[in-house]
């Protein structure tokens, strides 16, 4: 365990369905990260919160809409996905405003789209 | 956001030295390197980070250049288990924002 914990670990959803997947860490960070990995892609932020401000939206489609409650918690809510949005899917944690700590990434949550 | 180069990929015999190399010629004066490393289908997991002096820690050691316009890491004694991808990064950062903006990296293979 890193102290970055996602769930589920894996989900499969239909292009109609609405889902969450949740990220959780308890390092003491404030600022949480979304990034998504396709096959044999490297690693794309999504979005960036700190002090629990969206302060990045890396152009990403309106079917993924994250939230964050506080600085502990982090969600990113799905509706009507497409098939090409099954990834890899992982939060991070890091302190912001400072270079000298790296960020904590969660295990990840395998996403398929059918 | 200053941009990294590294090889696709690199063969490391067990028990060798693994030298990984990264090219970061535009970086900032106080932007910090960072490598990661990413096990098949798991999260990231953090190696070392440095900004001008070489570090070493219980897993690797950064070698930078005087320039600062490249780097090495080093795994002193490469273990099956140093089979991951490895991201070399520059840490970006402005006054409200701050991240790890991901390349391509290093694919290392170690073979017994």
């Amino acid at each position: 365990e890193t102290g970055v914990t996602q769930t589920p670990r894996h989900l499969v959803m239909g292009m109609t369905n609405k889902k969450s997947l949740k990220c959780e860490q308890h390092l003491g960070h404030n600022a949480m990260y979304w990034y998504k990995q396709s096959a044999k892609k490297p690693l794309e932020l999504m979005f960036v919160y700190s002090l629990e401000e969206r302060v990045e939206n890396n152009s990403v489609p309106s079917r993924f809409s994250p939230e964050c409650p506080n600085s502990s918690h982090l969600f990113l809510h799905l509706h009507t996905l497409q098939p090409e949005d099954s990834a890899l899917y992982l939060c991070a944690s890091s302190y912001s405003g400072t270079a000298v700590y790296g960020y904590t990434f969660g295990s990840g949550t395998r996403l398929t789209v059918v | 956001d200053a941009k990294t180069t590294q090889p696709p990929s690199m063969d490391c015999a067990e028990g060798r030295a693994a030298n990984l190399p990264c090219n970061h010629s535009t970086i900032s004066g106080n932007e910090y390197v960072y490598w990661y490393r990413q096990i098949h289908s798991q999260g990231p997991q953090y190696i070392i980070h440095g900004l001008k002096n070489n570090e070493t820690n219980e897993m690797a050691s950064l070698i930078i250049t005087e320039d600062r316009k490249s780097s090495t890491l080093i795994l002193p004694h490469a273990t099956l288990r140093d089979t991951a991808v490895y991201y070399c990064i520059v840490r970006y950062r402005n006054y409200n924002t701050d991240k790890l903006i991901f390349g391509t990296g290093t694919r290392l293979q170690v073979f017994p």
